[in-house]
């Protein structure tokens, strides 16, 4: 069981908004950076989100994370059917002095 | 373009021993620190083990500490992972990605532990 942990799914309509949360402790998102990944189907996953809320290139502004204490967030807006995907967290852990994937929250969009 | 490039997995029996590898192309080897993560079979992402660029820092999940062996060969732009008495619970796609962020990955080599 993984100490980040994230609600096991998640759901819009084509248009809306979604956020997903991401859970630690004060060892991992309460004193490192967050990343988060998007798996889609089939595929290996690819980094969305980088150092809490960065964009890498070629990732829609749709996109967008942020941080606040041990926890953080995902958020997708204008929810788009090509987003349904398995999305993860990822952070640093002091105490583990190793990486940790949060839980994974899976996207439908309905 | 960065391109990563997993191989070496297969079926081992339990107790067994395996090697994988992971050829990197595209951006400066050496510079970079590399990250090896896998899934298992329907479950999520869990992150397994990473080195420094020059190999001066390894890290590893405590689910594989003292059996799992990561290292790097910057002249030959290729990770490793050796992998010694595997487990069933071991079973899973290996994915290799740059950095401690992840921000490449590859597409992954499956390796089976089972009699």
């Amino acid at each position: 069981q993984s100490v980040v942990t994230q609600p096991p799914s998640a759901s819009g309509t084509p248009g809306q908004r979604v956020t997903i949360s991401c859970s630690g402790s004060s060892s991992n998102i309460g004193s490192n950076t967050v990343n988060w990944y998007q798996q889609l189907p089939g595929t290996a996953p690819k980094l969305l989100i980088y150092s809490n809320n960065q964009r890498p290139s070629g990732v829609p502004d749709r996109f967008s994370g942020s941080k606040s204490g041990t926890s953080a967030s995902l958020a997708i807006s204008g929810l788009q059917s090509e987003d349904e995907a398995d999305y993860y967290c990822a952070v640093w852990d002091d105490s583990l002095n190793g990486g940790v994937f949060g839980t994974g929250t899976k996207v439908t969009v309905l | 373009e960065v391109q990563l490039l997993e191989s070496g997995g297969g079926l081992v029996q339990p107790g067994g021993s395996l090697r994988l590898s992971c050829a990197a192309s595209g951006f400066t080897f050496s510079t970079f620190a590399m990250t090896w993560v896998r899934q298992a079979p329907g479950k999520g992402l869990e992150w397994v083990s990473a080195i420094s660029g020059s190999s001066d820092s390894t890290s590893y999940a405590d689910s594989v500490k003292g059996r799992f062996t990561i290292s790097r060969d910057n002249s030959k732009n290729t990770l490793y992972l050796r992998m010694n008495s595997l487990r069933a619970e071991d079973t899973a796609v290996y994915y290799c990605a740059k950095d401690w962020a992840c921000d490449n990955w590859g597409q992954g080599t499956l390796v089976t532990v089972s009699s």
